[in-house]
């Protein structure tokens, strides 16, 4: 399988802040790399596809960006509504596998 | 609009069976590949299994494989998971998904999926 790792793991930051997650595949996955956010008790939305396809109806300060093995997820300016957990996943193979989450929370 | 209403969850005792339901509206329903995908208490999510858009492919995970069983109806606009020889470590809640294919610069479909809509999730907990 595809090991997915993001980092960090947890991360504190401010309204206003640029903030860059980090996720690195164990084998080159192309551009095969979704990022989904998530809060508290809610199901996972879609951000980002393709690595750097921003889902429509999602506000234009995130951002993604790689290819192979290292991705990263960018928000331009924090906003209130941004606190929650990021997810990479792969589906260059089968099974798609998860990055662990990186914890967005409020410095 | 998109809706992906999930049900069937609930308490079940180990070596118990499971069945969960996901109804489906706001798109036409025989065109997409579906997949259940779960989550664990705190912990992080796990793809479980995928069914084509025919019925012609069905991707199950190392860990559900031979307990589990995807299907649907199109008629019913409805996906399932039949859940057999439960454990403990299957207790998550269950999201149903809607795919999306990958497509290339080209335009090419690329044969991958990643998933674009999400419904509310199912808790399933297995415990005596």
């Amino acid at each position: 399988d595809i090991q997915m790792t993001q980092s960090p793991s947890s991360l504190s930051a401010s309204v206003g802040d640029r903030v860059t997650i980090t996720c690195r595949a164990s084998q080159s996955i192309s551009n095969f790399l979704t990022w989904y956010q998530q809060k508290p008790g809610k199901a996972p939305k879609l951000l980002i596809y393709s690595a750097s396809s921003l889902q429509s109806g999602v506000p234009s300060r995130f951002s993604g960006s790689g290819s192979g093995t290292d991705f990263t997820l960018t928000i331009s300016s924090l906003q209130p509504e941004d606190y929650a957990t990021y997810y990479c996943q792969q589906s260059y193979r089968t099974p798609r596998t998860f990055g662990q989450g990186t914890k967005l929370e409020i410095k | 609009e998109v809706q992906l209403v999930e049900s069937g969850g609930g308490l079940v005792k180990p070596g118990g069976s499971l069945r969960l339901s996901c109804a489906a509206s706001g798109f036409t329903f025989s065109s997409y590949s579906m997949s259940w995908v779960r989550q664990a208490p705190g912990k992080g999510l796990e793809w479980v299994s995928s069914i084509s858009s025919s019925v012609n492919y069905i991707y199950d995970a190392d860990s559900v494989k031979g307990r589990f069983t995807i299907s649907r109806d199109n008629a019913k606009n409805s996906l399932y998971l039949q859940m057999n020889s439960l454990r403990a470590e299957d207790t998550a809640v269950y999201y149903c998904a809607r795919d999306r294919g990958h497509y290339d610069s080209s335009g090419y479909f690329s044969g991958r999926y990643f998933f674009e809509y999400w419904g509310q999730g199912t808790l399933v907990t297995v415990s005596s």
